[in-house]
């Protein structure tokens, strides 16, 4: 199947910094990216869906300007957290989605982001 | 009213057995598909199965299989000959109609395989 890696895996930062996490699909040209948020024993919450070369489109309640996402390229999408807080800590998953095939959603490794 | 229920919030099997993960949908497109994805510890999305609402048969891939009974809109999760390696998190998802940019998922099913 098509991959989708994610990168960092793990990151601690402090109160206040911004932390970028980065999504690419390897193997193909993705030009829907989804983001999401997974809580502690909680399922999949999408918080935007990027489009590339275009502003991303925010679920309801997700605050656009604490998490910029940036779709540049076919191949990468960018999740920042600005002035990141503790409660910012989280796991962060992207996905993108294929053309071609049944359109199921390639999954990066996710991100554990942990704000001191 | 929810898109995926899985009324299982975890599940324990003795190794080498089958198990039975529960899913039900809703939806009135009748176009739509259904995905079953594994979540390790390690927190990866494993992709599983998939189920198209117009296929005629069964999904199967190695040694999980998905019960789908669309009269009843679930979509179970077979797993036959349990492993020890199994113990995860399983996701039952839904691409509802043709809108390939919204994917619903359930809240999980704990799976814990016994020695």
């Amino acid at each position: 199947g098509a991959v989708v890696s994610q990168h960092p895996s793990w990151v601690i930062c402090k109160s206040g910094t911004s932390v970028k996490i980065e999504c690419r699909s390897l193997d193909f040209q993705a030009t829907t990216m989804f983001w999401y948020r997974q809580f502690p024993k909680q399922s999949l919450m999408l918080m935007a869906t990027s489009n590339e070369g275009s502003k991303a489109t925010y679920e309801q309640g997700v605050e656009k300007d604490k998490f910029l996402i940036n779709h540049a390229s076919l191949t990468l999408s960018t999740l920042t957290v600005t002035s990141a807080h503790p409660e910012d800590s989280s796991f962060y998953i992207c996905s993108a989605r294929e053309r071609r095939g049944t359109g199921e959603l390639f999954f990066g490794e996710g991100s554990r982001l942990t704000v001191l | 009213a929810q898109k995926i229920t899985q009324t299982q919030p975890g599940m324990f099997v003795q190794e080498k057995e089958a198990v039975t993960l529960d899913c039900t949908y809703d939806t009135s497109d009748p176009s739509y598909g259904l995905f079953w994805y594994k979540q390790p510890s390690s927190g990866e999305m494993i992709f599983l199965i998939y189920q198209g609402s117009y296929d005629q048969q069964n999904a199967t891939e190695g040694r999980y299989s998905l019960n789908f009974q669309k009269a009843r809109k679930s979509a179970n999760l077979v797993i036959s000959a349990s492993q020890l390696g199994d113990s995860a998190m399983y996701f039952c998802a839904m691409r509802e109609g043709n809108n390939f940019n919204k994917f619903y998922f359930g809240s999980g099913t704990k799976l814990n395989v016994k020695p």
